[in-house]
């Protein structure tokens, strides 16, 4: 069964540190993975779309890393501002056909000034 | 602008009586879908449509309808509402060659009671 697993659940930082949130998955044929931002009560919005062949992807102070062979992924937030309080979505798609993706259940990152 | 529109966006209703609730796009995509998201469970999906006319039951369907008549519209029905329906309901659209690449609408806050 497709699974993507998310970590930590949740996670409190100060303004201005660094923070990274991992995503693993068994999702297969694996096609492409994106992580989303999802602000309390709003819907999800694309941050990062990341393919087989690529290791590393940016937006901004959003950094996305996929290691293919061990089924990981990160997100790392540099410098941290208050608006990046939110939910992180994985969400998984696999080859073929389906237009099902398996979502992560996210992690509620909360920045304090 | 390019959007997935939702209405409405809040609605307070009784156990048993029917509702729909709407969803537009007008990014002419082929593949729009219905989740529910509830506390710790993330994002679950309800009923998904590849196109006109072809419709397809996700991982919660039970007390739900949908239909595709029109490529921009995907209202979600609740025949008969019970409070385990109580949640937030987002809408969602992606095309054929973006697979993963949704853009979600506002959302709409439901509670049965």
């Amino acid at each position: 069964k497709n699974q993507v697993e998310q970590s930590p659940q949740s996670l409190i930082i100060l303004e201005g540190k660094n923070c990274t949130l991992q995503c693993n998955y068994t999702v297969s044929p694996f096609s492409n993975l994106r992580w989303y931002k999802q602000d309390t009560g709003r819907g999800p919005v694309s941050l990062t779309i990341m393919t087989f062949s690529e290791n590393t992807k940016s937006n901004g102070r959003y950094t996305a890393t996929l290691d293919a062979d061990t089924k990981q992924s990160s997100l790392h937030i540099t410098a941290s501002q208050l608006s990046d309080s939110a939910s992180y979505i994985c969400v998984v798609s696999a080859q073929g056909g389906s237009y099902i993706p398996t979502f992560g259940r996210g992690t509620s990152l909360i920045v304090h000034p | 602008e390019a959007q997935v529109t939702q209405n409405p966006r809040y609605l307070i209703t009784v156990t048993g009586k029917k509702l729909t609730v709407t969803c537009s796009q007008n990014m002419n995509h082929e593949y729009m879908s219905w989740y529910r998201q509830d506390p710790g469970l993330g994002l679950r999906q309800i009923y998904y449509s590849m196109n006109v006319e072809v419709t397809d039951k996700g991982d919660v369907p039970e007390g739900y309808k949908v239909s595709r008549k029109e490529k921009r519209n995907f209202p979600l029905i609740l025949e008969s509402p019970s409070p385990n329906q109580t949640s937030l309901y987002f809408c969602a659209s992606s095309s054929s060659t973006e697979r993963n690449g949704y853009t979600f609408g506002s959302g709409t806050r439901l509670t049965v009671v």
